[in-house]
């Protein structure tokens, strides 16, 4: 397969907890994104990384969240003593030469359930 | 008021029919302009992508982008039972799209 892969799929956690997702982007793109989908909702940008440089933070990533792409290939999102308020689908998307030709592909999410 | 408003739906139609989605905006900055479909639990799959007004037609599916009245619109022919999922608009001017909350399409068979 390759599109781009996240892992895990799916995620369970008690608040207070931190937990990581994983994002493999399709290999010789150089672009990554981070968006949050929560239910009945479209995706909402979080982040973007041009080969491991972090170019932008949307408001929504609280001081909880942590991204990073070392070595500009696979990337990590962390968030830590997550509360309830973070239950959603994080989606990654990976892209070669910018969104702005019409390139922008998704992963399947990883879906975050806080309990 | 949000960026990007899309009407939720659901939108129920039978087999075969023509399904028209669509989205309206406010920045009139954006460029670019997306519809990606997105199946329950899935993630979103880009279906059409154009660039500035104007038409684009891939297969069934055709997208259409009037800036003037900042409204974009996807049409789908021959509606196929396969077709049901959520249609996400999105758009945008640099490297951040905005999407709109999607329409939850449903084809009858």
């Amino acid at each position: 397969d390759t599109g781009v892969s996240q892992d895990p799929r799916h995620k369970i956690t008690k608040r207070g907890q931190n937990v990581t997702f994983r994002c493999d982007p399709i290999s010789e793109h150089n672009r990554l994104y981070w968006y949050r989908q929560t239910l009945g909702q479209g995706p909402e940008f979080l982040t973007y990384f041009q080969n491991e440089a972090q170019l932008e933070k949307s408001r929504l990533l609280s001081d909880r969240f942590s991204a990073e792409r070392p070595k500009g290939s696979f990337s990590t999102l962390e968030i830590q003593r997550t509360e309830q308020g973070d239950s959603a689908m994080y989606l990654c998307a990976s892209s070669l030469r910018g969104v702005g030709t019409g390139e922008l592909f998704f992963g399947e999410g990883s879906r975050l359930t806080v309990l | 008021q949000k960026e990007v408003e899309q009407d939720p739906g659901p939108l129920s139609v039978p087999e075969g029919a023509i399904v028209s989605l669509n989205c309206t905006y406010s920045n009139s900055a954006f460029q670019y302009f997306m519809w990606y479909r997105q199946y329950s639990r899935k993630g979103p799959e880009l279906l059409m992508y154009t660039y500035s007004s104007g038409n684009k037609e891939d297969g069934r599916f055709t997208a259409q982008v009037d800036k003037s009245s900042k409204y974009i619109s996807l049409f789908i022919r021959d509606s196929q039972p396969s077709d049901s999922a959520t249609y996400l608009c999105a758009m945008g001017s640099s490297y951040k799209l905005i999407f709109g909350s999607g329409t939850r399409l449903l084809v009858r068979p």
